[in-house]
This record gives C-alpha cells, structure tokens and sequence, in this order.
C-alpha cells in the first residue's frame, strides 16, 4: 500500500538553528499539505501545494517558515531560525480528489525539538 | 470563526463494548467530515468520511452519523478492541475551501481487555 514518507522521523535542534524537513507525498497526489501539530490537540494546517503551487500559507509564520515544491512532487519545509515554541510534530499529508471524496492521508511525521 | 470540538477527552471501554466518540461543529458552509486516527508517535491514520448529503455510513466495525441541524458528528465503533486505543479526531472541511481541513482536539480511546 502506498503511503507518505517523511525524514527524518526525530530532530533535535538548538534555537537559533536552521532544520528542513522532508515530504514525498503518495504518487500521484497533485494536492500535499504540511500541519503543525502540538502534543495534545488536532493538527494544524501550515501550508497547502497544488502541485507546484502555494494555494493556502495563511498560517505559516512566514518571518520563519518556508515550504516549496519545486517539481510539484517532493516537498520540503525549512524553519530559520527555531525558537522553543516550535517544538511539535511537524506532519505531511496528501490527497487526490475524486468524486467528492479527498482524504488526507498522513505521513508519520517528524518529531521536532528545539532546545 | 471555524471550530471543531469534542464533548469528551477521554473515554475509556471495555473490550467488546460499543463506543460513540462525539464532536460539535461550528461552520455551517462545512460539506465534507473526516474522523482520523492517531496511535502515539504515528500520523493519523483515516477511518472514514462522510459528505453533507447523507446522515450515516457505515465501514468496517466503524459508522459515521452526521446530524446537520445540531451540527454534530458521531463516530460509532462496535465491539471495541484494545487495538482501537488511541486519540480520535474529528475534521471538517468547507465547501470552496481548497479541500483545508480543520481539526477539533480529540478524544483519546481507551480500551481495557
């Protein structure tokens, strides 16, 4: 069964540091999305692609985050510089539409912790 | 503003008895709900979906109620087992919204054998 890969799966970092995390979304999902999720809530969208393109960064901390998906494929979001506050699970999901019907389905994800 | 909640953090069972985990939605214009499952450490992992036309679907062992004059969703699982133990969440998604997806807190499940 195809499923979304993430790396690395844990990331400790110290504040002020540079930290990038990896997304390959199922093959042939057009539709990819990272969230922030902190323990203990439902995760948070940050950045949604269609294919290539941004079609929702509205609460990406854009003073820090960045996301691309240069070939419309593989994703990768970067975070300079980190701050504790960004300690979470740092989650990629995709989705292709049909009928009606666009499950998400998740990676992993990537533990972050920023000391 | 758009908001997805849970009546119950926590609900604990015993192996073979029916649970129903709830969630309250605020956002009319939602078409589209999800209920996910996340085990500790893993992502969430899709159980099933329901679209604003109908009010029940059923899966495996699992049915989605949806009851749109009171903006509430059901997720019924029967004869639960210890392998359902994890937190639940509910999502909803609006009509025109890029397929975003919002996410209520959750529920977490426990299940004693």
């Amino acid at each position: 069964e195809a499923e979304v890969a993430q790396s690395p799966r844990y990331k400790i970092t110290e504040k002020s540091q540079a930290v990038a995390f990896w997304c390959d979304p199922i093959s042939g999902h057009a539709t990819l999305y990272w969230y922030r999720q902190i323990l203990g809530q439902g995760p948070e969208l940050l950045v949604q692609f269609q294919d290539e393109s941004v079609v929702d960064d509205s609460q990406l901390p854009k003073d820090r985050f960045s996301a691309e998906r240069l070939k419309g494929v593989d994703s990768t979001l970067k975070i300079q510089p980190a701050e504790l506050g960004d300690s979470a699970m740092y989650l990629c999901a995709s989705s292709q539409p049909a009928g009606g019907r666009y499950e998400q389905y998740f990676g992993p994800g990537t533990r972050l912790t920023v000391t | 503003g758009e908001s997805v909640g849970l009546h119950l953090p926590t609900l604990s069972v015993q192996e073979g008895d029916n649970s129903i985990i709830n969630c309250a939605y605020s956002n009319s214009a939602s078409d589209y709900f999800i209920w996910y499952k996340q085990e500790s450490g893993k992502g969430p992992q899709f159980i099933i979906d329901i679209r604003s036309n109908m009010d029940k679907r059923q899966g495996q062992r699992v049915t989605v109620l949806l009851n749109k004059t009171v903006k509430h969703l059901s997720l019924q699982i029967a004869a639960t087992q210890p392998g359902d133990s994890a937190v639940y969440f509910c999502a909803e998604s609006a009509r025109g919204g890029f397929q975003k997806l919002v996410f209520g807190t959750g529920t977490r499940l426990l299940v004693s054998p």
